[in-house]
């Protein structure tokens, strides 16, 4: 099973700032299926990159992905009022598709 | 547009069962590949099992092995999740998802005495 780890698991930052979060996979992630979601409080979650650093249909440009292998980066240029909330990253590549335990961006 | 509606949870005394749906539409369902993930309350997300359009590959975590099966009826849009042998560790919301690009607003599974 690929364990993932993110970090860190609280970022606290302002609106326009910039939020780098990170993923790290126990063993190489194969083909790049990495995933970014996006969860608010009593919502379900919305993908907003695939394959390691594809946007899915309708995310707005300043969320960005990159990485491969075993380390991959999720940053945001400039966070908006509706942008905290909480990130995960899962590897779709072998089963189980696993999940990390995710970052909680919230306001400083 | 596409969607997917969850139903089938509710409350469940440990051992007992029960059969999540998810209707879908919007999109030719028997082309995708379908997953449930699940979300026990204040927890991260934990993918549960997926199916391939035609059914012919299927997998499961560990924990649920033996005890949860998916299936899925292209001709009626639908996908399972038949849950037998319902612990407490298996309350959760329920989310069926289309290639983990499109979810369900998902359904609530309470395993309590």
């Amino acid at each position: 099973e690929i364990v993932l780890t993110q970090s860190p698991g609280t970022l606290s930052l302002s609106p326009g700032e910039r939020a780098t979060l990170s993923c790290r996979a126990s063993q190489s992630v194969s083909g790049s299926y990495l995933a970014w979601y996006q969860q608010k409080p009593g919502q379900g979650p919305r993908l907003l990159i695939y394959g390691a650093s594809s946007r899915a249909t309708g995310i707005p440009d300043r969320f960005s992905g990159s990485g491969s292998g075993t380390d991959f980066t999720l940053t945001i240029s400039r966070l908006e009022p509706e942008d905290f909330a909480v990130y995960y990253c899962q590897q779709y590549g072998r089963s189980p598709f696993t999940f990390g335990p995710g970052t909680k961006v919230d306001i400083k | 547009e596409v969607q997917l509606v969850e139903s089938g949870g509710g409350l469940v005394q440990p051992g007992g069962s029960l059969r999540l749906s998810c209707a879908a539409s919007g999109f030719t369902f028997s082309s995708y590949n379908m997953n449930w993930v699940r979300q026990a309350p204040g927890k991260g997300l934990e993918w549960v099992s997926y199916i391939s359009g035609s059914s012919n590959t299927i997998y499961y975590v560990d924990s649920v092995k033996g005890r949860f099966t998916i299936s899925r009826d292209n001709a009626k849009n639908s996908l399972y999740l038949q849950m037998n042998s319902l612990r407490a560790e298996d309350t959760a919301v329920y989310y069926c998802a289309r290639n983990f690009a499109s979810w369900g607003q998902g359904t609530l599974v309470t395993v309590s005495s």
